[in-house]
């Protein structure tokens, strides 16, 4: 059963810092890999979709990159900023069978940026 | 609209009743997917629709629990008898295709007192 797990559980930065949130699993044969963002109330925002032959996607300030073998994604932010606060959820397609339509997500990272 | 819409967004119920939650995907698409997110325990997969048929309702926590979609398009999610432990958001989600990227509304609240 694939599992994912997501760390830091919660983080927050000052504005304008760099920062890395983590995404593990552990099943490696995995379709591709998203990151969601979800405000509070609110419901999910795809940020980057990474395919399993990929190894990384970019869109404007954020970069995701995906090791297979290994088990991992990471979601880079550069330049945080206050609207940047959101929770950020990381979630795995299986690509065994005819599966490969469930999405299995982490509990999510709550990011605080401060002003 | 342009993105998948759920009503309502909020649903407040007395134990014992039933609801019925509704879910309107993104035209064209043909795969319709409900997850429940509840707290403490992140987002779970409940049931997968192409067009009108149910292959996978593997998630479906209790019989209590069923959903329909009809001309393939919209869904609805009921659950019977609810109880305290059914309080959660239940998001629905459209693709074009079941290894598309999916799309998610909006969510409703569900609280059970």
């Amino acid at each position: 059963k694939q599992e994912v797990t997501q760390i830091p559980a919660a983080l927050s930065v000052p504005e304008g810092e760099n920062l890395v949130l983590n995404c593990s699993f552990t099943d490696s044969a995995i379709y591709n890999l998203q990151w969601f963002r979800q405000d509070p109330g609110k419901g999910l925002t795809s940020l980057l979709l990474i395919q399993s032959s990929q190894r990384e996607q970019t869109s404007g300030r954020l970069n995701a990159s995906l090791d297979k073998s290994s088990g991992r994604s990471t979601l880079y932010i550069a330049a945080s900023q206050p609207g940047d606060s959101a929770t950020y959820l990381c979630a795995v397609r299986v690509g065994r069978g005819g599966s490969n339509y469930k999405l299995t997500f982490g509990k999510g990272t709550l990011l605080t940026v401060n002003p | 609209g342009a993105g998948v819409s759920q009503s309502p967004s909020n649903k407040v119920t007395e134990k014992g009743k039933d609801v019925e939650l509704r879910c309107d995907p993104i035209s064209g698409h043909t795969a319709l997917y409900w997850y429940r997110q509840s707290l403490g325990q992140g987002l779970e997969f409940l049931i997968y629709f192409q067009g009108n048929s149910a292959p996978d309702k593997s998630g479906l926590p209790s019989d209590r629990f069923s959903a329909e979609r009809t001309g393939g398009s919209v869904s609805t999610l009921t659950i019977q008898r609810t109880q305290q432990e059914d309080s959660a958001v239940y998001l629905c989600a459209s693709s074009f295709g079941p290894s598309n990227e999916q799309f998610f509304g909006p969510g409703t609240r569900l609280t059970v007192l």
